[in-house]
């Protein structure tokens, strides 16, 4: 399975937006980049996914390189409520989902 | 709807005992899966079961056994517990239309000692 790259904790003020990298270089034509998060104690959730073009829902917006190399998850306006790990997946299989260390979001007041 | 449910929420076990950690959705779902999270660690594949009478190694799937009982419900059986399996586990499913979405179970954690 390709494999992603993200910085392993990143800091945001609350109600700025946050950009999470995430590199994926040896990504496949077939493989959907998913975001998952993983609130203190909890289970993670599904965010976002997408192929190739930028994708936006309630929670958040996907922004995707054109080469695929590389994509960023937007967080239009952060809350406390958004701290947690966040966690970039390469999936062309529909059943496994393989998670890396993920980036860890710390949210100041 | 409950979602995904997991009992226990949490369990001690001594080296060579064994225990099932149960796991139900009431979403309809045709997939279902288990995950391990070991302390600072991203979540790892178990076992998953792609539909019902269905079930496929992930990624450890090592010393542990699965059984998908119906469409809701699919169960974890660690036969002979071991310190190494100390770990938070976690049950998900997802349906066959959206099997990207993943749906998470609040986990259980079990020490071995």
């Amino acid at each position: 399975d390709a494999k992603t790259t993200q910085p392993n904790s990143m800091e945001s003020n609350e109600e700025e937006p946050v950009h999470l990298p995430c590199n994926h270089s040896t990504i496949s034509g077939t493989d959907y980049i998913h975001w998952y998060r993983q609130l203190p104690s909890q289970g993670p959730e599904y965010v976002i996914h997408g192929l190739t073009s930028n994708v936006n829902n309630r929670m958040a917006s996907l922004a995707i390189a054109e080469d695929r190399k590389s994509s960023t998850l937007i967080l239009h306006r952060a809350t406390l409520r958004d701290a947690a790990v966040y966690y970039c997946i390469l999936n062309n299989a529909g059943n496994m989902l393989t998670f890396g260390g993920g980036t860890r979001l710390m949210v100041k007041p | 709807n409950a979602g995904v449910t997991q009992t226990p929420k949490f369990q001690v076990l001594k080296t060579g005992q064994s225990m099932t950690l149960q796991c139900a959705q009431d979403m309809n779902h045709n997939s279902m899966y288990w995950y391990r999270q070991d302390p600072g660690m991203g979540l790892r594949l178990i076992y998953y079961s792609a539909s019902e009478g269905t079930t496929d190694k992930g990624e450890v799937p090592n010393g542990y056994n699965v059984s998908r009982l119906n469409k809701r419900e699919f169960s974890l059986r660690l036969e002979s517990a071991a310190p190494s399996q100390t770990s938070v586990y976690f049950c998900a499913s997802s349906s066959r239309r959206s099997s990207y979405e993943q749906y998470f179970g609040p986990g259980t954690r079990l020490t071995v000692t």
